[in-house]
């Protein structure tokens, strides 16, 4: 069981380039989540989606678009990357325990704007 | 989102017990108290969640208090793997995937 699974792991970009991020997750989940991480601060929000052709605006979304066009992935894109983006950026997915909404992560893909 | 209160850090022992406090004055009735820990270079793992009662599983503990205006996390004989950010969060019972707001946490060092 492979959980939820980021490509790539690491990724080095220039001013203004694009690319996408990919979450896969094995475990039926129906929402999924992206987040970002800045070096000593706490995990922010940037998109989730609660079911497949769904997607919402977190805490800072601006500067990424995501897609969820098949259930079990999770796609974050970057049009125009700026120094800014550089961060770790981690994906989860979560389902329904004991009452409750729980999250499992992903490793983490580390991301470096030039 | 009802905020949470955590201490920057905390320092303990191999093999003794820790207690991580979280205070959350403003919790509401349909807010459970969730739990994530996050280990060096690794993405946040689920530790523990509760509502109302105590709760053990087989990572930890969680001792809320009656008014649940503050809760504990007890890890019972920590080990040098438990060195990690200890995240305590609220989130509403209602259904649906309610976005999980990550504050600064509290990182805990395990001395051997």
């Amino acid at each position: 069981n492979a959980g939820v699974t980021q490509t790539p792991k690491f990724r080095v970009l220039k001013t203004g380039q694009s690319m996408t991020l990919l979450c896969a997750q094995d475990m039926n989940h129906e929402y999924m989540y992206w987040y970002r991480q800045d070096p000593g601060m706490g995990l922010r929000l940037i998109h989730y989606s609660v079911g497949e052709g769904t997607t919402a605006k977190g805490e800072v979304p601006d500067g990424y678009n995501v897609s969820r066009l098949k259930k079990q992935n999770f796609l974050l894109g970057l049009e125009s990357a700026a120094p800014s983006q550089t961060s770790v950026y981690f994906c989860a997915s979560s389902t329904w325990r004991s009452g409750a909404n729980v999250l499992t992560f992903g490793a983490g893909s580390r991301l470096t704007v030039l | 989102d009802a905020k949470t209160t955590q201490p920057n850090s905390m320092e303990s022992n191999e093999e003794e017990p820790v207690h991580l406090p979280c205070n959350h004055s403003t919790i509401s009735g349909t807010d459970y108290i969730h739990w994530y820990r996050q280990l060096p270079s690794q993405g946040p793992e689920y530790v523990i969640h509760g509502l109302t009662s105590n709760v053990n599983n087989r990572m930890a503990s969680l001792a809320i208090a009656e008014d649940r205006k503050s809760s504990t996390l007890i890890l019972h004989r920590a080990t040098l793997r438990d060195a990690a950010v200890y995240y305590c969060i609220l989130r509403p019972i209602i259904q649906g995937a309610q976005k999980l707001v990550f504050g600064q946490g509290t990182r805990l060092t395990i001395n051997p």
